[in-house]
């Protein structure tokens, strides 16, 4: 079945610095994929909607300018915050759209900015 | 790793009431969530219930927790052709960092 690998599972970085993580369908061509983020016992929240080779669509109240969504492949997305600061760490998950319509989520990353 | 069950399709009349079933692994989750995610749209939260309930009612869904098995269930009532979506179940709140983990998710359909 449709299979999404997020990397890296788990990242600790220092407070200023930029950490990337990448989202790839391994097994199907992802049209649309979105990212999400879950802070600690809360539910998730949208932040963009990334289609192939066009700019993400951000919701509103998420800096595009601090979180860069790069979908450069009809299989990978990358989302990279920029100068992390400790209200950055968070549970970050991907999802990936398949050409049939249905979503498949990666396994999430952890990022803790010291 | 946790581990999370759906069936991939339901297919119902518009009036019959849907059931959603799920099961999950991780006996630690203390909030288990109910999403909905339609065509080209990001994940949209359904309703959720804590893990010391057994049941929880929200108009026209309904949520069955049955801890020991570790079975959880979303009732739509009076299904209509706008439920026609992705249900993902979501059991989080566990371990040290509550993250949640997704199954595949349930295609209803819901058949005029």
């Amino acid at each position: 079945g449709a299979v999404v690998s997020q990397h890296p599972s788990r990242v600790i970085c220092k407070s200023g610095t930029s950490v990337k993580i990448e989202c790839r369908s391994l097994d199907f061509q992802a049209t649309t994929m979105f990212w999400y983020r879950q802070f600690p016992k809360q539910s998730l929240m949208l932040m963009a909607t990334s289609n192939e080779g066009s700019k993400a669509t951000y919701e509103q109240g998420v800096e595009k300018d601090k979180f860069l969504i790069n979908h450069a492949s009809l299989t990978l997305s990358t989302l990279t915050v920029t100068s992390a600061h400790p209200e950055d760490s968070s549970f970050y998950i991907c999802s990936a759209q398949g050409p049939r319509g249905g979503y498949t989520f990666g396994s999430g990353t952890r990022l803790t900015v010291v | 790793g946790e581990d999370v069950e759906q069936s991939l399709f339901l297919s119902v009349r518009e009036g019959d009431s849907s059931v959603i079933n799920c099961t999950y692994t991780d006996s630690s989750s203390t909030y288990l969530y109910w999403y909905k995610q339609e065509p080209g749209a990001g994940l949209q939260l359904l309703t959720y219930i804590f893990s010391n309930m057994d049941m929880k009612q929200d108009q026209r869904l309904t949520v069955l927790l049955n801890k020991k098995d570790k079975h959880l269930s979303l009732r739509i009532a009076d299904t209509q052709t706008g439920d026609s979506a992705i249900y993902f179940c979501a059991p989080g709140g566990g371990g040290s960092q509550g993250n949640l983990i997704f199954g595949k998710g349930t295609k209803l359909s819901v058949k005029p």
